[in-house]
């Protein structure tokens, strides 16, 4: 029963084009999403979080769009970078379920930006 | 800066055999977690810690076992290694409860692979 999902597992983008990284999620109670970035060999960094009080939140080259009604969210990287290059995970938590946050990862979705 | 610490980034057990994974953090983090990275599947919750001496249960608990005697460690046991659980463990912190504020996010340690044959 996967509550997030990345239904693409991989993207290719020129450089200096949009990427766009889509989540769908299934569980209404979540009301926190993030975005985490991970390399090869490395634990996940995080890069963006939304509100579901919230519709879009910016940050430098990525934005976050949160769609409630259709229970999807996605990622915009503008311009795209070489270094972008990464697996990108989208995660939800319900705060309303509690101070433990767990939070529930989709599978991924590994970014490549050719240069 | 060191972050969230794990040792060892390698590792090949027998079946049958225990290991401990080791998380440090030095951020005096309350909160403490550990996940496991399947090939092609997200992170799943092994157990959870909220301080010292509380530990609980997450999405993937069997075989596995925590404890957290101090706010900086969070040792994962693995008593009877079974193929199973081949997988990479990833160790998290973070200072309060995810969704408490926008700014909460959970800081990754470098991750320990681990084989059993």
């Amino acid at each position: 029963d996967q509550q997030v999902k990345q239904n693409s597992p991989s993207l290719s983008v020129q450089e200096g084009r949009i990427s766009i990284l889509n989540c769908d999620y299934t569980n209404s109670m979540f009301d926190y999403f993030l975005w985490y970035k991970k390399y090869p060999a490395e634990g996940p960094t995080f890069l963006i979080s939304i509100s579901s009080i919230k519709d879009k939140n910016e940050d430098g080259r990525f934005t976050v769009f949160l769609n409630k009604s259709a229970k999807h969210l996605s990622l915009h990287i503008v311009p795209s970078q070489p270094g972008d290059s990464a697996v990108y995970f989208c995660a939800a938590s319900s705060f309303r379920g509690g101070a433990t946050n767990k939070l529930i990862f989709g599978t991924g979705t590994l970014l490549a930006v050719q240069p | 800066n060191a972050g969230v610490t794990q040792t060892p980034k390698f590792r090949i057990l027998k079946i049958g055999q225990s290991m401990t994974l080791q998380c440090a953090q030095d951020m005096n983090h309350n909160y403490m977690y550990w996940y496991r990275q399947d090939p092609g599947m997200g992170l799943k919750l092994i157990y959870y810690s909220v301080g010292a001496g509380i530990t609980d249960k997450g999405e993937v608990p069997n075989g596995y076992n925590v404890s957290r005697s101090t706010t900086e460690d969070f040792p994962l046991r693995l008593e009877l290694a079974a193929p199973s659980q081949t997988s990479v463990y990833f160790c998290a912190s973070s200072y309060r409860s995810l969704g408490r504020s926008t700014n909460e996010k959970l800081f990754f340690g470098s991750g320990t692979q681990l084989s059993v044959l």
